[in-house]
């Protein structure tokens, strides 16, 4: 079993449509959770973090942790073309080192 | 503020042949990490600098893997001899200090392709 599982999609949406893409994991010791925002054939880039269990909110993007379920949620409102990306979740324990999941690739269409 | 640099962007080999990316770091940036990212998984990591000392390198197949960070800035990392199974993107992120939660900074990565 993996550490992170998060399902690789594709995610095909409309503009404009409200998007949850999903991990969870089987560490808990993990503590730190991180969602990052891949373009093609670029690096990941940090969109959110958080560290505790509940949500966490940066204009169109709510990051939410559930601590007890092991489960992890990164929401998109308001969805655009230009957040067609590939969307990492991460997470680490008391270290710095960075579990990902395989990465969810999201399409929003014009 | 300059991101991280890599070098080359991209590169096509024979099986059995060796290969060296390198990477630069953001400036004053003490911690280097080298990951590995296959096609449809997330990355990997290979190995933690802290400085020009390895902190982590519990995943590199240290076989035919090599890395190394002189004087603590630039870094570069070596496959001798390559295999199928190394094609995927490396990517070099480094991060202010190696604490809990410091931020980690990704470059665009090498595209590597063994044939």
């Amino acid at each position: 079993q993996k550490e992170v599982e998060q399902d690789p999609g594709p995610l095909s949406v409309p503009e404009g449509a409200i998007v949850s893409l999903n991990c969870t994991y089987s560490n808990s010791a993990f503590q730190y959770f991180m969602w990052y925002r891949q373009y093609s054939r670029k690096g990941p880039e940090l969109l959110m973090y958080t560290y505790s269990s509940g949500n966490k909110e940066d204009g169109r993007f709510t990051a939410q942790v559930d601590k007890s379920s092991k489960y992890i949620s990164l929401f998109i409102r308001d969805s655009q073309p230009s957040d067609s990306a590939t969307y990492l979740c991460a997470m680490s324990g008391w270290g710095n080192k960075l579990v990902f999941g395989a990465g969810t690739i999201l399409r929003v269409k014009s | 503020e300059a991101g991280v640099a890599q070098s080359p962007r991209y590169k096509i080999i024979e099986k059995r042949q060796s290969v060296a990316f390198w990477c630069n770091p953001i400036s004053g940036h003490a911690t280097l990490y080298w990951y590995q990212q296959i096609l449809g998984q997330g990355p990997k990591l290979l190995i933690q600098f802290q400085n020009n000392g390895v902190v982590d390198d519990s995943q590199l197949p240290k076989d035919r893997f090599s890395a190394e960070r002189l004087k603590g800035v630039d870094s570069t990392l070596k496959i001798q001899p390559a295999k199928l199974e190394d094609s995927a993107v490396y990517l070099c992120a480094s991060s202010l200090e190696s604490g809990w939660a410091e931020t980690q900074y990704f470059g665009p990565g090498t595209r590597l392709l063994v044939l």
